[in-house]
């Protein structure tokens, strides 16, 4: 079944870095894109990107531009997302799902098990 | 940037009930419009895209319509398993989500 499968729990200092992993299996890869998803504690969805795993070509939300970058590695079919010069309001829960690019409409469906992390000093 | 608005943001409904949630996007999205369900702790769940398009496991209680502007979730006779928050979510190249909305047992 197609499945994505997360990277442990993170602990961050402010102005560090982060990189979540997303290992997808039961279905090819190259054919879909990953996008990521991250929520605050008791707060809603906010999307933060989407990249190809066809082609590398990525779409960010505005909001993290500069700070975010998604990566994918097709020989493990793994997708990645890295936040840097991280702060408070950064502790999330940060999730990867799978969407079938061009097809955006179709929405994101399966979704990883989440990964929270945290940004404390 | 669109943003979508989501009423009610909180719901308090009884098993059995007729419960409809609406979506309003700031401008006009034709029908690039998905509803996802979340459970505490879950990862959110599709369950409807293109505003009417039911996802491939979902019960048929669940409906979606609408297009432009405003869009509806109905869920024709809520279960126990149903009481969740429910968020939408634009589906152009920014894809935003909604502010949810919570569904709890009256």
């Amino acid at each position: 079944q197609v499945q994505l499968v997360q990277s442990g729990a993170e602990v961050k200092k402010p102005g560090a870095s982060v990189k979540v992993s997303c290992k997808a299996s039961g279905y090819t890869f190259t054919s879909y894109g990953i996008s990521w998803v991250r929520q605050a504690p008791g707060q809603g969805l906010e999307w933060m990107g989407w990249i190809s795993a066809y082609n590398g070509n990525t779409n960010y939300a505005q909001k993290l531009q500069g700070r975010v970058t998604m990566t994918t590695d097709t020989s493990t079919s793994t997708a990645y997302m890295e936040l840097r010069s991280l702060r408070s309001d950064d502790t999330a829960v940060y999730y990867c799902a799978r969407v079938k690019l061009p097809l955006i409409f179709r929405g994101l469906d399966p979704w990883g098990q989440g990964t929270l992390v945290t940004v404390s000093s | 940037d669109i943003q979508l608005t989501q009423s009610p943001s909180f719901l308090s409904a009884s098993v059995g009930d007729r419960v409809t949630i609406t979506c309003r996007a700031s401008q006009g999205i034709s029908s690039y419009l998905a509803w996802y369900q979340q459970k505490p702790g879950k990862a959110p769940k599709l369950l409807i895209y293109a505003a009417s398009t039911l996802q491939s496991g979902v019960p048929s209680r669940f409906s979606g319509s609408g297009s432009g502007t405003e869009f509806t979730l109905t869920i024709s006779s809520l279960q126990p398993e149903d009481f969740a928050t429910y968020y939408c979510q634009q589906l152009n190249s920014v894809l935003t989500f909604g502010g949810g909305t919570k569904v709890e047992i009256k």
